[in-house]
């Protein structure tokens, strides 16, 4: 089985910060890796697929990078509305895999 | 627009049984692959199961093989996710998700079934 270690597992910003989050595969994915941001109370929302792809109305201050086995999700210019947990997926197989999640809340 | 509602959660006693539902539309569901995740109270999100777009493949996480099965009913629009022999650390939200024929996700969760598995 893939393992999906993301990290840090908490990061406090400030609005306007620029933050990075990591994720490491167990094995080579290709660039078959997805984020998600959640908010509580509420489903996953999936802002971005094969790596880098933005999907469709996410805004153009989160991006991603990465192949293979190390991956970031990079949000520029921190908004309130970001203030979230977000996690990776691998689905390199039929097999998801998700990080443990990254909280991040103000500082 | 697509939908996915999930139904059949609420409290169940250790041991025992419940079906999951998703009731699928906006969408062809004979099309897409399906996938059940879970996320229990202030953790993460764990996949659980995946069926094939015909229903001919069907993968599980080791932490519910041979305790869970996942169907589908294309003429129904319907997923299925059955539970047995539950478990207090089954105690979860559980979610739907749709994937492409392919597998990858397609974004499209539903908003969640409650599990409790109490005494």
């Amino acid at each position: 089985d893939i393992q999906m270690t993301q990290f840090p597992s908490t990061l406090s910003a400030s609005v306007g910060d620029r933050v990075t989050i990591t994720c490491r595969a167990s094995q080579g994915i290709s660039r078959w890796l997805a984020w998600y941001q959640q908010k509580p109370g509420k489903a996953p929302k999936l802002l971005i697929s094969k790596a880098s792809t933005l999907e469709s109305g996410v805004p153009s201050r989160f991006s991603g990078n990465g192949s293979e086995t190390e991956f970031t999700l990079s949000i520029t210019a921190l908004q309130p509305d970001d203030f979230a947990t977000y996690y990776c997926q691998q689905y390199n197989n039929y097999m998801w895999t998700f990080g443990q999640g990254t909280k991040v809340d103000i500082k | 627009e697509v939908k996915l509602v999930e139904s059949g959660g609420g409290l169940v006693q250790p041991g025992g049984s419940l079906r999951l539902s998703c009731a699928a539309s906006g969408f062809t569901l004979s099309s897409n692959s399906m996938n059940w995740v879970r996320q229990a109270p202030g953790k993460g999100l764990e996949w659980l199961a995946y069926i094939s777009n015909r229903g001919s493949l069907t993968f599980y996480a080791d932490s519910v093989k041979g305790r869970f099965t996942i169907s589908r009913d294309d003429a129904k629009n319907s997923l299925y996710l059955q539970m047995n022999s539950l478990r207090v650390e089954d105690t979860a939200i559980y979610y739907c998700a749709r994937g492409y024929a392919s597998g990858p996700p397609t974004g499209h969760w539903g908003q969640g079934s409650l599990v409790t598995v109490s005494s």
